[in-house]
């Protein structure tokens, strides 16, 4: 069974540019994550999504940070504009249910350099 | 809101020695409480799950346990390897249905 695809692995951009990231989760999982994790840190969790809707976006940063899962697959997470403070790791995962309390399984995550 | 800690931040241990990893939370009306494993440049794998009813789970040398009353977990590694060296994060999922990771504890085992 394939994981969860992320692409860019790694991404270096400048304050005030923008920048997105793509989610591939495994194949028939229902609900989708999007986390941050700051060097140091825990994950965060930033959006979930259950199909194409949103579940719970209450730690996203609106005014900068969107996302979206067309057609209740693949997921974008996009950045506009980036600051200094959101370099971070942003790890993607996918449950097969729609219980927050599912396994979830990880993608390798990406890791976005703000300079 | 919920606060996750694990202490400590980081461990080194010989191989061979059994150890033990803390986490604590501040909001003891949690779902449940996972612990995973973090390896450099990889996502997180799920290792074990409690439920909030449960007390303990057990996968071959890891042991984890629950005390929700005191808002703690420990997870308990027996025997410890090189390949066990990575970083341990737990996280409760609340009775909201929000998930909230720990700071995490990096754990090196020497050879």
């Amino acid at each position: 069974e394939a994981g969860v695809a992320q692409s860019p692995r790694y991404k270096i951009i400048e304050k005030r540019q923008s920048v997105a990231f793509w989610c591939n989760p495994i194949s028939g999982h229902a609900t989708l994550y999007w986390y941050q994790q700051i060097l140091g840190q825990g994950p965060k969790l930033l959006i979930q999504f259950q199909n194409n809707g949103v579940v719970d976006d209450s730690q996203l940063p609106k005014d900068r940070f969107s996302a979206e899962r067309l057609k209740g697959v693949d997921s974008t997470l996009k950045i506009q504009p980036a600051k200094l403070e959101d370099s971070a790791v942003y790890l993607c995962a996918s449950s097969i249910g729609t219980s927050i309390s599912d396994t979830q399984y990880f993608g390798p995550g990406t890791r976005l350099t703000v300079l | 809101k919920q606060e996750v800690t694990q202490i400590p931040a980081a461990l080194s241990v010989p191989e061979g020695e059994n150890l033990v990893l803390n986490c604590s939370f501040t909001d003891s009306a949690i779902y449940n409480l996972q612990w995973f494993r973090q390896d450099p440049g990889k996502g997180l794998t799920s290792l074990l799950l409690i439920q909030s009813s449960q007390r303990e789970q057990t996968s071959g040398r890891l042991n984890a346990s629950l005390d929700k009353s005191s808002g703690r977990s420990t997870l308990y590694i027996a025997a410890s390897q090189p390949g066990d060296s990575a970083t341990y994060l737990c996280a409760v999922t609340n009775t909201g249905n929000q998930f909230y990771f720990g700071t995490g504890t990096s754990l090196t085992v020497i050879p």
